[in-house]
């Protein structure tokens, strides 16, 4: 059964820093890696898409990486903002579904 | 343009009654999804279809019955609803096939008293 675990759970920053956030997975064998955020009260807005074939993404300030062989991914934000508070969500995608992480909440501070 | 929109965005009701929530994408996707986020913000699968066939049923009670009446809509109707059942439920969708990626509509906040 597909596990995924998101370090760590909160985050707190000051404007301006670069910071990563942290996925793991248990079973290797998944298709894609995607991560979302969610701001409170709202829905969840996709932000990069790995293929298992992929190394990393990047959109922006933006970087995912994945290692599939180590279960492991990073999302990388480089020069954090305000804007960029909320909580963020990896999932991954195996036997026909999106198994999620219980999120990072992210706070930076001006 | 909505990609994935869900209605009602809020419904407050008492136990036992019956509701539906309803699902409409407009990206021409295959497969639709619905998911539970509890009160710990945990998001859970709980239901997908690929035109307009179940693919995944994930023990969810038998009080919750998926119907998709065409490709774009997927709704979701809850009888007898009960206190553990408040949550926020998600609809998502996407092409077919695992090379992409979900779309999540806004959520609808579901609280039983």
């Amino acid at each position: 059964k597909q596990e995924v675990t998101q370090i760590p759970a909160a985050l707190s920053v000051p404007e301006g820093e670069n910071l990563v956030l942290n996925c793991s997975f248990t079973d290797s064998a998944i298709y894609n890696l995607q991560w979302f955020r969610q701001d409170p009260g709202k829905g969840l807005t996709s932000l990069l898409l790995i293929q298992s074939s992929q190394r990393e993404q990047t959109s922006g300030r933006l970087n995912a990486s994945l290692d599939k062989s180590s279960g492991r991914s990073t999302l990388y934000i480089a020069a954090s903002q305000p804007g960029d508070s909320a909580t963020y969500l990896c999932a991954v995608y195996g036997s026909e579904k999106l198994v999620f992480g219980k999120g990072t909440k992210l706070t930076v501070n001006p | 343009d909505t990609a994935v929109s869900q209605t009602p965005k809020y419904l407050v009701t008492q136990m036992g009654n019956d509701k539906s929530i309803k699902c409409e994408q407009n990206l021409g996707h295959d497969t639709m999804y619905w998911y539970k986020q509890d009160s710990k913000k945990f998001l859970k699968i709980m239901f997908s279809y690929n035109n307009k066939e179940l693919i995944i049923n994930e023990t969810v009670p038998n009080r919750f019955s998926p119907k998709s009446p065409d490709k774009a809509h997927l709704n979701l109707h809850i009888n007898s609803l009960e206190l553990g059942d408040s949550a926020v439920y998600f609809c998502a969708s996407s092409q077919a096939g695992p090379l992409r990626g979900q779309y999540f509509g806004p959520g609808t906040r579901l609280t039983v008293t």
